[in-house]
């Protein structure tokens, strides 16, 4: 059965910290993974992980693919109150034309003041 | 602005009555999909639609059904056969098909049935 899990579930810290989370999958023919800030409302796109062991970063956030291990992550640093939310890690797979996304149960973080 | 406009934001039935909820986009997609999500939970998948007129089942479909008329629109119907339809509903696109694209997320229908 084609999975995705997210771990921890959910996480709370303090402004500053650096938190990493993850995200396992396992699924038939692999195509990308997608990693999403969820707020209030509607999924937010953060990154698109294809190639294993190239880092893709954007300000704060950054996150890498083990293809291999079959493992994401995704790294936060120095947090702010403003990146409380919960993160959404999911994989597109499948054949042909019929690309498909699963998604992990999600990751609530909370960061305090 | 392009984009995907689901409505209504919240929406509250009966049990026993089918609802429909709408979603269009302006962003020339092809594919669009349903997600359902619950607390703790991550997404998942409805239904799907690659092409006009066509649409496949996704994970969860009983319960549920769609229609691909247009490229713009994919609405969704909760029918009475839906044994827990409350819940965050939310629409997605994407070009081509999903391969190497990320789904653009409209705001969500937040449905709740008593």
């Amino acid at each position: 059965e084609d999975k995705v899990v997210q771990s921890p579930l959910s996480l709370v810290v303090h402004e500053g910290d650096t938190v990493t989370l993850n995200c396992s999958y396992e699924v038939t023919n692999f195509r990308s993974l997608l990693w999403y800030k969820q707020e209030k409302k509607a999924p937010t796109f953060l990154f698109m992980l294809t190639s294993s062991g190239i880092e893709k970063k954007s300000g704060r956030l950054s996150s890498i693919l083990d293809k291999k291990e079959l493992f994401s992550i995704l790294n936060i640093t120095a947090t702010q109150t403003g990146d409380s939310a919960v993160y959404l890690c999911a994989v597109i797979h499948g054949s042909g034309n019929t690309g498909k996304l699963i998604f992990g149960q999600g990751t609530t973080l909370q960061v305090k003041p | 602005d392009g984009g995907i406009t689901q409505s209504p934001k919240y929406l509250f039935r009966k049990e026993g009555q089918n609802v429909t909820l709408s979603c269009e986009q302006n962003l020339n997609h092809d594919a669009m999909y349903w997600y359902r999500q619950d607390p703790g939970q991550g997404l998942r998948l409805i239904y799907y639609s690659q092409i006009v007129n066509d649409f496949q089942k996704g994970d969860i479909a009983e319960g549920y059904s769609v229609s691909r008329e247009k490229k713009e629109s994919f609405p969704l119907t909760v029918t009475s056969a839906q044994k827990n339809p409350t819940a965050f509903y939310l629409c997605a696109s994407s070009t081509p098909s999903g391969y190497n694209s990320p789904l653009h997320f409209g705001n969500g229908t937040r449905l709740t049935v008593t």
